[in-house]
């Protein structure tokens, strides 16, 4: 157990509408990063975020946004879903917000758009 | 071309073989790498970390950086059907190769 909890694990939804994944990280960690994983694509980070600030965005589309709490748990918002949209998303943490510290994965959330 | 290029495989290999998984980079600036063990539909499992050149051995598992070159492996020693999984290399945190597919044969 990597001590990432990812919410909620399966979401199914139709086109158009809107999700909100969620993300602890582990205890003591500042750093929450998101990933899309589609099998074409692999492992694609999205945004970072460290102690409730944007640090650095990745291949993040303008309909998906994603914000950092004060408690350190994080939301991944997606919005105007399309069927490309199904994938794997991933949170993970790190204790810095550099490349000083790994990073530990959550076990994802699996979003299927119909 | 992708920042971080990793072969998808699938790679077969029988129980007990060394395994050699590789990965190269383009950008000369990344220090940090680490290799990920990713089972079906589960998260990617950190294996190792390293910054800069030279090696880091765990276990049956040893991870080699060659800035020079831009090379990253991982080798995997006495391989186990439990080693059966895809296995990520990843540069500094954002970026990571497609994955190379490994089965161990009993």
């Amino acid at each position: 157990d990597s001590g990432v909890t990812q919410t909620p694990k399966h979401l199914i939804t139709a086109t158009g509408q809107r999700v909100t994944l969620r993300c602890s990280p582990r205890s003591g960690d500042l750093s929450v990063y998101w990933y899309q994983q589609s099998l074409d694509q692999g492992l694609q980070f999205l945004i970072h975020y460290y102690n409730g600030e944007e640090r650095a965005k990745g291949n993040i589309l303008e309909r998906f946004s994603a914000q950092q709490f004060p408690d350190l748990h994080s939301e991944l918002n997606l919005s105007s879903l399309e069927l490309g949209d199904s994938a794997l998303y991933f949170c993970a943490s790190s204790r810095g917000g550099q490349g000083d510290s790994p990073l530990h994965f959550g076990n994802g959330t699996r979003l299927t758009v119909t | 071309q992708k920042e971080v290029e990793q072969d998808p495989g699938p790679l077969s290999v029988p129980e007990g073989a060394i395994v050699s998984l590789n990965c190269t980079y383009s950008n000369s600036a990344f220090q940090y790498f680490m290799w990920y063990r990713q089972y079906s539909r589960k998260g990617p499992e950190l294996l190792m970390y390293t910054y800069s050149s030279g090696n880091k051995e765990d276990g049956r598992f040893t991870a080699q950086v060659d800035k020079s070159s831009k090379y990253i492996s991982l080798f995997i020693r006495d391989s186990q059907p439990s080693d059966s999984a895809t296995y990520l290399c990843a540069a500094q945190k954002v970026t990571f190769g497609i994955g190379t597919k490994l089965q161990v044969i009993p």
